[in-house]
This record gives structure tokens, C-alpha cells and sequence, in this order.
């Protein structure tokens, strides 16, 4: 069970938005940055959001990036089926002093 | 343009020892963290723990430390994970990853990990 908790799948049509959500607590995500990944089926991840709501360049910028207390939020607007893949959250723990990941959200575009 | 490039897929037998690699190049190899992390088959992401080429400052997950070593050879901007003795259990892909990070003696401060290698899948079995 993941420290950081993300809705295990969700699902939208194409052209709609979706919001994924990662919880934790102060000791990770309340003081520390959140970072986001995408990882399509049989590759490696691809960093989407640093620094909470960085984009890295060639991110375009349907991808978006928030954080509120201990809590983040990817936003993906215009969704393709090119967007069906894992997403995964990741930040910091005080406590554990480990990188930390979320479990993974299921995204499909139907 | 960055690039980090792994070692090939590996077969092996319980006990057996391993060290896999991955290859840095397009950007100051001692400059930046280089973390391993584990994916084991259908499921998430885990941390293994970092590395700084620059010094050779290692640090690990518990969850991993005493299992697993991590190391680096500046000098070829190779960066290794191994193993003296494999266990069935550690069938996962291992990914490495070029960390935006600074650590001080007891924390770090982490951004996001911006370049991935490709994985290296590694399989132990009798």
C-alpha cells in the first residue's frame, strides 16, 4: 500500500479533461515538491510535471500541474487516446527519507 | 541531448550474483543524482536509492539496503546495480534515472526525474 494514494483507473472520452489526484500527508507532498509521470505501455516513464507545476520543455501544455496542502493534482485537458498510459506521483518523505511514488493511475481514453 | 542507456535483459539463477549498467552521456555525468528503481511485473514504481558520481555519495531505501549495491565509475559515466545473490523475487524491471536533486548529510530535496534509461529486465529463475 503506497504512502501517496492515486485513484487506482479512471476514464474519460476523448476532448475531455480529467484530473488525477495524489494524496499524502505533511511529511511528503505538504513540504516537499511533487513530480508526475506518464508511462505508456512497455515503456519507461516520462517525467510530465517537476516542481509541483513545471512543465519540462516538449510537455505540451494540456499537461498541468497543482498542489494544495498535502495533496496534487494532474491535469490533462484535450485528452487523446495517445494519452492511455500509467500515471504515477512522486515526491519526497521527511519521515522515510525515501523518494516516494503514488500507486498508479490507470487512464483510459474510450 | 541526454541519454541514459542500459545493459541488456538478464536471465539468471537464485543466487546468483549481477551488475547491470547504465550509461550516461549528453550532459555532466558527476553533476547530477543517478537513482535505480524497481518495477516489479504489473505493478508500481519503487525507489531503490541514489547515487552522486561526482563524490560517490549513496543513499538507500531500506526497503533495499543490504539487498542491493549501487555504484558508480565516473570515468566512463556508467553508473551499476548489483546483486551477490539473486532472489526469485527480484524478477522486475529495473529502471535507472537521472534525478534533479540536492542532498544534504541527512535529507534530500527532490524535483522530479527527468531522463529515464530504457530498463534493463531482469529474470531469476530455477
Amino acid at each position: 500500500q503506497s504512502v501517496l494514494t492515486q485513484p487506482p483507473s479512471m476514464s474519460a472520452a476523448p476532448g475531455q479533461k480529467v484530473t488525477i489526484s495524489c494524496s499524502g500527508s505533511s511529511s511528503n507532498i505538504g513540504n516537499n515538491y511533487v513530480s508526475w509521470y506518464q508511462q505508456l505501455p512497455g515503456t519507461a516513464p516520462k517525467l510530465l510535471i517537476y516542481d509541483n507545476d513545471e512543465r519540462p520543455s516538449g510537455i505540451p501544455d494540456r499537461f498541468s500541474g497543482s498542489k494544495s496542502g498535502t495533496s496534487a493534482t494532474l491535469g490533462i485537458t484535450g485528452l487523446q487516446t495517445g494519452d492511455e498510459a500509467d500515471y504515477y506521483c512522486g515526491t519526497w518523505d521527511n519521515n522515510l527519507n525515501i523518494v516516494i511514488f503514488g500507486g498508479g493511475t490507470k487512464l483510459t481514453v474510450l | 541531448e541526454v541519454q541514459l542507456v542500459q545493459s541488456g535483459a538478464e536471465v539468471k539463477k537464485p543466487g546468483e550474483s549481477l551488475k547491470i549498467s547504465c550509461q550516461g552521456s549528453g550532459y555532466s555525468f558527476t553533476s547530477y543524482w543517478i537513482a535505480w528503481v524497481r518495477q516489479m511485473p504489473g505493478k508500481g514504481l519503487e525507489w531503490m536509492g541514489i547515487i552522486y558520481p561526482g563524490a560517490s555519495d549513496t543513499r538507500y531505501s531500506p526497503s533495499f539496503q543490504g539487498q542491493v549495491t549501487i555504484s558508480a565509475d565516473k570515468s566512463i559515466s556508467t553508473a551499476y546495480l548489483q546483486w551477490s545473490s539473486l532472489k526469485a523475487s527480484d524478477t522486475a524491471m529495473y529502471y535507472c534515472a537521472r534525478i534533479l536533486a540536492y542532498c544534504s548529510r541527512n535529507t534530500c530535496t527532490t524535483r522530479g526525474f527527468d531522463y529515464w534509461g530504457q530498463g534493463t529486465l531482469v529474470t531469476v529463475s530455477s
